[in-house]
């Protein structure tokens, strides 16, 4: 069972290159997110898709686009990537019991991470 | 949601209990207590969550004082592999999606010593 899954693992970019993160569950999840962890900080909230079709900016949405390609993909683009984007980028699924109102007792699985590097 | 505090660091003994304390003095009623773990180059982990009464899986148990302003997580013969920053979060029980996402502090280094 290989629950998360991201691709590429490592990747880097020069500056103004355009790239898109991938992220697949398996596990049959309503919900799916995609943060970014700075060294020393905590994971910050970028995009989340609540369910299927939906997708809602985060706390640092500026500078990515996301598309929840069906129930099991959600996928970040970088349009035009800066060194500010430079860090390692998590997805996450999670269940919810509807659209609107999840109940939070329901774990968030990460996958493995995508670091990221923009010269 | 409601702050939480850990210690920055600790040691354990490979084979022996580990005991993680977490302050959440805030906390309100709804709020669940959840507790992740990254290990190095790991996307963060899921180990165990509770509301008030004790609660126990194959990872770890937690143990929630009886006015849930702390709690405390054991890994009951702590491995090597259980190296990792540990986190304890505090999360409302049912919230619009919108808020639905993980806030995490600066967790527990934890360091499992043969």
């Amino acid at each position: 069972n290989a629950g998360v899954t991201q691709t590429p693992k490592f990747q880097v970019l020069k500056t103004g290159q355009s790239m898109t993160l991938q992220c697949a569950q398996d596990m049959n999840h309503n919900s799916m997110y995609w943060y970014r962890q700075d060294p020393g900080m905590g994971l910050r909230l970028i995009y989340y898709s609540a369910s299927e079709g939906t997708t809602d900016k985060g706390e640092v949405p500026n500078g990515y686009n996301v598309s929840r390609l069906n129930k099991r993909e959600f996928s970040l683009r970088l349009e035009s990537a800066a060194p500010s984007q430079t860090s390692v980028y998590f997805c996450a699924s999670s269940e919810a019991r509807n659209r609107v109102v999840t109940s939070s007792n329901q774990p968030q699985h990460f996958g493995d991470g995508t670091r990221l590097s923009i010269l | 949601d409601a702050k939480t505090t850990q210690p920055p660091s600790m040691d354990c003994a490979e084979g022996r209990a580990a005991n993680l304390p977490c302050n959440h003095s805030t906390i309100s009623g709804n709020e669940y207590v959840y507790w992740y773990r990254q290990i190095h180059s790991q996307g963060p982990q899921y180990i165990i969550h509770g509301l008030k009464n004790n609660e126990t899986n194959e990872m770890a148990s937690l143990i929630i004082t009886e006015d849930r302003k702390s709690s405390t997580l054991i890994l009951p013969h702590a491995t090597l592999r259980d190296t990792a920053v540990y986190y304890c979060i505090v999360r409302p029980n049912r919230i619009k999606a919108a808020g639905n996402k993980l806030t995490f502090g600066g967790g527990t280094r934890v360091l499992v010593k043969p």
